[in-house]
């Protein structure tokens, strides 16, 4: 299994600001994901950060909104830009490998944008 | 498209009686299926797994699920509940960690 620690664990922003999210995993690990969790509902992927790659986005997210950057092989960012109250949601950064293995979640951050 | 759909948005369950919480999905190829249980506040935990052979799997906290293909269904059990399993709980399918597809989820609500 894998240890996620995610920081922070809660933030109040301003609209219009951005908020920079980071994810640490205690291995190294292939790919990394990003979900949103809107309130009330369910777990949406935003992306998938490989090490050395431009992140892969969902449909509905896009780069300028929500860059990514994976420096290595333990750690990702995800960045939510120019925040609005519909930005807030928890956003969950979860690790896995290849077919045939579980992702692991880290326990989360929740944002509330006023 | 993939989809996973938890027709129940919210059980309630005295305690020590039994669970089942429903789980229907679509997916092209064989699916790898998967359990969460969310508690307030929390991450998600995983408590089960299916990826082939015995399609009734054990997990953690006492839960099984069985994966039954010809209904498209990996329905969650659990013979007697207790206070502590008062979560939210996701299904969810994919290819293994990748690009999982989630339910809406079920919040469970456990009555003393």
């Amino acid at each position: 299994s894998a240890v996620i620690s995610q920081k922070p664990s809660r933030d109040i922003c301003q609209r219009g600001t951005s908020l920079t999210i980071q994810c640490q995993v205690d291995s190294q690990v292939t790919m990394m994901f990003w979900y949103r969790q809107q309130p009330g509902q369910s777990l949406t992927l935003i992306a998938t950060a490989n090490q050395g790659s431009e992140a892969t986005y969902e449909s509905g997210f896009v780069i300028d909104k929500f860059p990514i950057s994976r420096p290595n092989l333990t750690f990702s960012t995800l960045t939510v830009s120019n925040m609005s109250p519909e930005d807030s949601s928890i956003y969950l950064c979860s690790v896995g490998g290849g077919a045939g293995t579980e992702a692991f979640f880290g326990q989360g951050t929740r944002l509330t944008v006023v | 498209a993939q989809s996973v759909t938890q027709p129940d948005i919210h059980i309630t369950v005295s305690e020590g009686a039994s669970l089942e919480l429903r789980c229907n999905y679509s997916y092209g190829a064989t699916p790898y299926l998967f359990w969460y249980v969310q508690s307030p506040g929390q991450g998600l935990q995983l408590l089960l797994k299916y990826f082939s052979g015995d399609t009734l799997v054990q997990g953690i906290k006492g839960f099984e699920a069985e994966f039954k293909r010809s209904q498209s269904s990996f329905n969650l059990r659990k013979p007697s509940v207790h206070w502590s399993d008062a979560a939210e709980y996701f299904c969810a399918v994919g290819a293994g960690a990748q690009k999982l597809v989630f339910g809406q989820g079920t919040r469970l609500t456990i009555n003393p």
